[in-house]
């Protein structure tokens, strides 16, 4: 069975700081997908980014950058420089490609706090 | 612009109700998700489709059930509501091009309260 561990429940840091938000997931298959959600305080869920299991580059989109890692089964996120409007819970999330499966299983959340 | 809708945004309900929150896109896509978010639980599924007459559970479908008489809409009825069915209830779709890995898009949510 799939599982996404967010080990960090709450990160607080102050603004300029940079912050990684790790994760860790457990999956038989070796084509699965990763993805990070961010939810900001108004609530909505928005989508950051989907990697799949066979692309090992690490991804950067301006301060944010994403460090997958197949040996240690983790997909790390740093945001660079924080801000105040990155406050919010973020997800990881991971989708098995085996059998008829397109469901996505969610860690629990990581809520990073960026005070002024 | 395609997008994905949910109402009521709020809605308080006594025990015992049926409760139908609604769940449309426009996206044309074939896969359509409900979840429930709960504090310490993060996200979990209740009910799934992909496509039109189907409709599978999820890990608490439980109190639940869902009909997909379209491809745009989801909804999704509470039988009997109770107390522990308060929750914040999140629908989502996905395309299938790209097989399991599409992503899923996510309405505004619908906060529930049931007294």
């Amino acid at each position: 069975a799939q599982k996404v561990t967010q080990a960090q429940t709450e990160i607080s840091v102050v603004e300029k700081e940079d912050v990684t938000l790790d994760c860790v997931y457990e999956t038989r298959d070796t084509t699965y997908y990763l993805f990070w959600y961010k939810q900001p305080p108004s609530g909505e869920l928005v989508f950051l980014i989907r990697r799949n299991s066979f692309d090992e580059q690490n991804e950067i989109s301006g301060r944010y950058s994403w460090n997958f890692q197949k040996s240690t089964s983790s997909f790390n996120f740093t945001i660079t420089a924080s801000q105040v409007v990155d406050s919010a819970v973020y997800f990881c999330a991971l989708s098995e490609a085996g059998g008829s499966n397109y469901k996505l299983t969610f860690g629990k959340g990581t809520l990073l706090t960026v005070n002024p | 612009d395609a997008e994905i809708t949910q109402s009521p945004r709020h809605k308080i309900t006594e025990t015992g109700r049926q409760v139908t929150l609604a769940c449309h896109q426009t996206w044309n896509h074939n896969n359509m998700f409900w979840y429930r978010q709960d504090l310490g639980h993060g996200l979990r599924l209740i009910h799934y489709s992909y496509g039109v007459q189907d409709t599978n559970k999820g890990e608490v479908s439980d109190g639940y059930s869902v009909s997909r008489s379209n491809t745009e809409d989801l909804p999704l009825t509470l039988e009997s509501a109770a107390s522990s069915q308060t929750s914040v209830y999140f629908c989502a779709s996905s395309a299938r091009t790209s097989g399991r890995g599409d992503t899923q898009y996510f309405g505004p949510g619908t906060r529930l309260t049931v007294l």
